[in-house]
């Protein structure tokens, strides 16, 4: 199966800061979403997109569907110790059926006091 | 609240064991799945289904099989299990129409093989 490019594959910051983190694809996507996973545990979903330019919020997350349909970026702002993790894109195409969601490799975000 | 759980958290088997991973959901949903996921690969799909009776293989199926008697449970079978069988397992299930592409997972059970 196809893989998307997702990128930073870690990001070491201070709390109280603003991360950006995002996804590209060759392909087009239906849908775009947004997961995290704690250690030891499975993702969780955080947000998901369905439109092309969409913008949509959870919280201090913030995530968008990019216009070309090949990419989306996810925005958590004032990060705090709790968003220690690994956030995860996805990507879903309808004609690809049961099977179509693409995974990244993740982004681990990591928090220096 | 959506609930995917499994049966076991961590498991610890020998080579050449068969090994039975269980996955249940309470959101009748049509779609389950079965992955893996291993550091610097990801999450890598092993099989799914989209219906009782019915599966499908993921792209590595290779040494697993499933079954899906019922609607909420889907089981994943490693008929022989291998040292390179050691990693997270991951159970999803989704339902249908535009929210089909909203898999939620269960917390994994994190088999070793010895």
């Amino acid at each position: 199966g196809q893989q998307l490019n997702q990128s930073p594959q870690s990001m070491f910051i201070q709390e109280g800061e603003d991360v950006s983190m995002n996804c590209t694809s060759s392909s087009i996507f239906n849908t775009w979403l947004w997961y995290k996973q704690d250690p030891g545990e499975g993702p969780v979903l955080l947000i998901a997109l369905y439109k092309a330019g969409e913008l949509t919020s959870n919280g201090r997350l913030t995530a968008q569907f990019g216009i070309t349909r090949k990419d989306s970026f996810l925005n958590i702002s004032a990060s705090i110790p709790s968003d220690v993790g690994i956030y995860f894109c996805a990507g879903w195409d309808s004609g690809g059926g049961a099977d179509g969601l693409t995974f990244g490799k993740g982004t681990h975000l990591i928090i220096q006091p | 609240d959506v609930k995917v759980t499994q049966s076991s958290r961590y498991l610890v088997k020998r080579t050449g064991e068969k090994v039975f991973l269980e996955c249940v959901q309470d959101m009748d949903h049509e779609n389950m799945f079965w992955y893996r996921q291993d550091p610097g690969l990801g999450l890598r799909l092993i099989y799914f289904s989209y219906d009782v009776k019915m599966k499908e293989k993921g792209d590595i199926p290779e040494g697993y099989s499933v079954s899906r008697e019922k609607k909420e449970r889907f089981s994943l079978i490693l008929e022989s299990a291998s040292t390179n069988q050691t990693s997270m397992y991951l159970c999803a299930s989704t339902g249908g129409g535009r929210a089909r592409g909203e898999q939620f997972f269960g917390p994994g059970t994190r088999l070793t093989v010895l």
